[in-house]
C-alpha cells in the first residue's frame, strides 16, 4: 500500500492566521482526501481532491475557509485559513489503496490553535 | 455506505482473545465489512475486511453471520500495544478506479488491554 508523509506533524498557530499542511504520497494516486478530526471525536471528512480539477468540500466545510491544492499526482496540500481555536484538531490525508484495501492514512497534523 | 453501531468501550486482559462486535443490519449485498484501528495519535490503520466468509489474517479474524447483519473482529491475543480505537466501516469493495467518496467514520470501539 501507498506510505504518506504528512508535514508539519503539529504546529501551534496564532489565531487569524493560516497553515498549510503538505501530503506526499509514494506512488500516483487519482484521488486524496482531507479529513478533521476534532479533539475526543471521530475523523470527518472535508474535501476530495482530484489532481487538475477543483477540490469536492462535504456539508459544512468551504473552499474560502479549507483552500486544497492538488499540483500533481503525488502531492497535495490543505490550507487552514483564518484559524480561530475551534480549528484546533489532528488534520489526516488519505488515499485509497488500488490494491482494495481501502484507505491509507498519513499520521496527521496535530494543530492547535491560541 | 450502511450505518454500523459499535460499544463505546471494551477492556480485555493481555493475553485474551479481544472480541468486537458490530452492527450492520442496514448492509447492502455488495458492501464489505471493513475494520481500521486508530492507536492514540496516529492515522487509521486498515486492519482486515471480508464479505461474507470468515476472514484472517497476520492481526485478526473477522467473523461475519449468515445474515451479514453483524460480525465481530478478533484478536486472538491482545497486547498492550492493541490498546485502540476500532471503528467498524462498510463499503463497497474494491479500488474504484478514482470514483471513490472517502470514508464515513461512526464513533468506533475505544478497547483497552488490561495488563
Amino acid at each position: 500500500s501507498a506510505v504518506i508523509s504528512q508535514k508539519p506533524s503539529r504546529d501551534i498557530c496564532q489565531r487569524g492566521t493560516s497553515l498549510t499542511i503538505q501530503c506526499q504520497v509514494d506512488s500516483q494516486v487519482t484521488m486524496m482526501f482531507w479529513y478533521r478530526q476534532q479533539p475526543g471525536q471521530s475523523l470527518t471528512l472535508i474535501a476530495t481532491a482530484n489532481q487538475g480539477s477543483e477540490a469536492t468540500y462535504e456539508s459544512g466545510f468551504v473552499i474560502d475557509k479549507f483552500p486544497i491544492s492538488r499540483p500533481n499526482l503525488t502531492f497535495s496540500t490543505l490550507t487552514v485559513s483564518n484559524m480561530s481555536p475551534e480549528d484546533s484538531s489532528i488534520y489526516l490525508c488519505s488515499v485509497e489503496d488500488e490494491e482494495g484495501y481501502g484507505y491509507t492514512f498519513g499520521s496527521g497534523t496535530r494543530l492547535t490553535v491560541v | 455506505d450502511a450505518k454500523t453501531t459499535q460499544p463505546p468501550s471494551m477492556d480485555c486482559a493481555e493475553g485474551r482473545a479481544a472480541n468486537l462486535p458490530c452492527n450492520h443490519s442496514t448492509i447492502s449485498g455488495n458492501e464489505y465489512v471493513y475494520w481500521y484501528r486508530q492507536i492514540h495519535s496516529q492515522g487509521p490503520q486498515y486492519i482486515i475486511h471480508g464479505l461474507k466468509n470468515n476472514e484472517t489474517n497476520e492481526m485478526a479474524s473477522l467473523i461475519i453471520t449468515e445474515d451479514r447483519k453483524s460480525s465481530t473482529l478478533i484478536l486472538p491475543h491482545a497486547t498492550l500495544r492493541d490498546t485502540a480505537v476500532y471503528y467498524c466501516i462498510v463499503r463497497v469493495y474494491g479500488y474504484s478506479g478514482g470514483g471513490a467518496d472517502g470514508l464515513t467514520f461512526g464513533k468506533g470501539t475505544h478497547l483497552i488491554i488490561q495488563p
